[in-house]
C-alpha cells in the first residue's frame, strides 16, 4: 500500500524550533515530489513548498521561503519541515503529500499524509 | 502568482440535485495542472480530479471537471450523502502552486 506517515501532534513554546516528517512506503519515494501544506484552523489550504527526495531539489511558496526550511533523506525515505524559531501564528495543521506522477512536478497531489497538528503556546 | 477564486462559498443542496462548482483564475492555467479536491471534517484533502478533467483513481463517475484557460468547473452529477464536503481547486505555474479558498458544499 502506497502511504505517507506523519509524525505526531506537536505542542511548542514560541521561540523553540520544530521538525515534522512524513515517511514514505510502497512505492520508490525517491522519484516523486512531496509537498508540504499547511490548514490553519477552520482555513484553506496552503501550499508551502515542494522537494524532489532523488536530489533534493527544493521549490517554496513565496509566502513561505525563509519561514521553514524542507528537507528530505532519501535513505530512509523520509521528509521533513522545520522551523528554527516558531511563532504562535504557526499553530495549524500540516500535511504532506505525493506529486501523482513520478519525477513529475505539478499533476496534482494524489497520496496525502494524515496530517501533523502543530500547536504554538505560551 | 495565481490566485484562484472559487464560488459560491457555500452552496446548499439536496441529495440527488446536481452541483456546480467554479473556479476562476487571475490568470491563464494550463489545464494539465488544475486539480480538484474534497475534504472532510478531520480528513486529509482527497484528490477528484486532475488534468482539469480527469478522475483520479476510484473516483465514481457523477464527478467530473471542465473547463480552460482562466475558467474552470467541477460538477457533481447527482449529490450523495457522502458528498457534502469542502472542495478546493488548485494550480500550478511558474514553479509554484496555489489553492482555491474553497467551497463548502451543505445539506438543504
Amino acid at each position: 500500500e502506497v502511504q505517507l506517515v506523519q509524525s505526531g501532534a506537536e505542542v511548542k513554546r514560541p521561540g523553540e524550533s520544530l521538525r515534522i516528517s512524513c515517511e514514505g512506503s510502497g512505492y520508490s519515494f525517491t522519484n516523486y515530489w512531496i509537498a508540504w501544506v499547511r490548514q490553519m484552523p477552520g482555513k484553506g489550504l496552503e501550499w508551502m513548498g515542494i522537494i524532489y527526495p532523488g536530489d533534493s531539489n527544493t521549490k517554496y511558496s513565496p509566502s513561505f521561503q525563509g519561514q521553514v526550511t524542507i528537507s528530505a533523506d532519501k535513505f530512509i525515505s523520509t521528509a521533513y519541515l522545520q522551523w528554527s524559531s516558531l511563532k504562535a501564528s504557526d499553530t495549524a495543521m500540516y500535511y504532506c503529500a505525493r506529486s501523482r506522477d513520478a519525477y513529475t512536478v505539478g499533476i496534482a497531489f494524489d497520496i496525502w499524509g494524515q496530517g501533523t497538528m502543530v500547536t504554538v503556546s505560551s | 502568482e495565481i490566485v484562484l477564486t472559487q464560488s459560491p462559498g457555500t452552496l446548499s443542496l439536496s441529495p440527488g440535485e446536481r452541483a456546480t462548482l467554479s473556479c476562476r483564475a487571475s490568470q491563464s492555467v494550463s489545464s494539465s495542472y488544475l486539480a480538484w479536491y474534497q475534504q472532510k471534517p478531520g480528513q486529509a484533502p482527497r484528490l477528484l480530479i486532475y488534468g482539469a478533467s480527469t478522475r483520479a483513481t476510484g473516483i465514481p463517475d457523477r464527478f467530473s471537471g471542465s473547463g480552460s484557460g482562466t475558467d474552470f468547473t467541477l460538477t457533481i452529477s447527482r449529490l450523495e450523502p457522502e458528498d457534502f464536503a469542502v472542495y478546493y481547486c488548485q494550480q500550478y505555474g511558474s514553479s509554484s502552486y496555489t489553492f482555491g479558498q474553497g467551497t463548502k458544499l451543505e445539506i438543504k
